[in-house]
């Protein structure tokens, strides 16, 4: 079963717009979240994190959503660039000496930003 | 950037016969991970180590095996390829069962089993 969730496999946004990527989890273990980011031919690249404590996290122009209620969080980029166009994998970790401290991805959002 | 090598960055091989990837790190991490990335399942852990000769399973470990004699290598092998394991394989490594920066991923080895 796929315990971390991003339903949309793709977006399109405008240069300078921003964009939205979503990600559900169902598993309750869970408590720190990170996305990344990954360009063609090359290996997935760490953009930003979040643990279960907070329900915000920013970083530039990346600014990460937690909403634990509802095991849901989001990755906004305000504003949106070229160069951000690039797969988008959200990823979950459970709590340390378990199985579930492994990091468990979703399916991956392919963003596009057009100039 | 992070020393993490994977070798060979593409591979074609025929269906039945063994093949084995490498993965390299001169971080002198503990941890190193074999994902596999495919369409509509984004990356899928095969194995783990958590130290020299440590190594457990993931989510999708049949049909794989891992070795690790020295902490800098990780060795996914496919013991009979299919064509089932065309995919593209990860290795990844950090210092600590749970960073806040997660994993480091290498480039990456394009399989294609024919």
């Amino acid at each position: 079963d796929q315990q971390v969730k991003q339903n949309s496999p793709s977006l399109s946004v405008q240069e300078g717009r921003i964009s939205i990527l979503n990600c559900d989890y169902t598993n309750s273990m869970f408590d720190y979240f990170l996305w990344y980011k990954k360009y063609p031919a090359e290996g997935p690249t760490f953009l930003i994190s979040i643990s279960s404590i907070k329900d915000k996290n920013e970083d530039g122009r990346f600014t990460v959503f937690l909403n634990k209620s509802a095991k849901h969080l989001s990755l906004h980029i305000v504003p949106s660039q070229p160069g951000d166009s690039a797969v988008y994998f959200c990823a979950a970790s459970g709590f340390r000496g378990t199985s579930g401290s492994r990091l468990t991805f979703g399916e991956g959002t392919q963003l596009t930003v057009n100039p | 950037d992070a020393g993490i090598t994977q070798s060979p960055r593409h591979k074609v091989t025929e269906t039945g016969t063994p093949v084995t990837l490498r993965c390299h790190q001169t971080e002198n991490h503990r941890y190193m991970y074999w994902y596999r990335q495919d369409p509509g399942h984004g990356l899928r852990l095969i194995h783990y180590s958590y130290g020299v000769k440590d190594t457990d399973k993931g989510e999708v470990s049949d049909g794989y095996s891992v070795s690790r004699s020295k902490t800098e290598d990780f060795l996914l092998t496919l013991e009979s390829a299919t064509s089932s394991q065309t995919s593209v394989y990860f290795c990844a490594i950090s210092e600590s069962e749970r960073t806040q920066t997660g994993y480091t991923f290498g480039s990456g080895t394009r399989l294609t089993v024919v």
